[in-house]
């Protein structure tokens, strides 16, 4: 069973397009996050929300908007796509925040030509 | 100013050899935490290990061992006897509550 998946894995979309990547964690954790990584490796948190309630809000632009429908789901919805948001945006969860342990989702290769 | 530096930008080493991958963090706040994580070459993230700003006990899992010094604003991370599957980015990080800041990484590689 997985534990954290994200969907799709690959995302190959033209500028000024609207994207969303979905992610799910089965393990009954209370907090998600959203973390990007550039094509240099520079890893970035972006959000993290605990019982659906968003707690970091990093500075990302107002284009990217994470929704949590539950618990169990933490959505990322991309508006206006620009070539600098091509990356690999992972999705983690973790029991509790701060995070003792985290699990992340196998990352979604986001493309934007 | 909250910061984290991995100096080393990568490391080779020989299998069975001991490596030390260096992180050492800046932050005025007294309470935070600090993270270890893996990236193999197959790309998915590994959480290693957190410790938070009041514990300073030293920690040892199998082969890896975290090395944490608020006198030095360090958090090091030693892997004994490395083995190929070592071989991984690994990433330092900061989290003072809301604020969670990386390190650019070290690649480490572990030749057979």
């Amino acid at each position: 069973d997985t534990a954290v998946s994200q969907t799709p894995k690959y995302l190959v979309t033209q500028m000024g397009n609207d994207k969303s990547i979905k992610c799910e964690q089965n393990l009954g954790h209370d907090t998600m996050y959203w973390y990007k990584q550039d094509s240099k490796k520079f890893l970035k948190i972006m959000f993290s929300y605990n019982n659906k309630e968003l707690i970091i809000n990093e500075t990302v632009p107002n284009r990217f908007s994470p929704k949590s429908p539950d618990k169990a789901h933490l959505n990322l919805h991309i508006n206006s796509l620009e070539l600098g948001d091509s990356a690999v945006y992972f999705c983690a969860s973790s029991p509790a925040y701060p995070a003792n342990e985290q699990y992340f989702g196998p990352g979604t290769r986001l493309t934007v030509t | 100013a909250q910061k984290v530096t991995q100096a080393q930008t990568e490391i080779s080493v020989v299998e069975k050899e001991d490596v030390t991958l260096d992180c050492v963090y800046e932050t005025r706040d007294t309470t935070y935490y600090l993270f270890w994580y893996k990236q193999p070459p197959s790309g998915e993230l590994v959480f290693l290990i957190r410790r938070n700003s009041f514990d300073e006990q030293n920690e040892i899992s199998g082969r890896y061992s975290w090395n944490f010094q608020k006198s030095t604003s360090s958090f090091n991370f030693t892997i004994t006897a490395s083995q190929v599957v070592d071989s991984a980015v690994y990433f330092c990080a900061l989290d003072n509550f809301n604020k969670f800041y990386f390190g650019s990484g070290t690649k480490l590689n572990v030749k057979p």
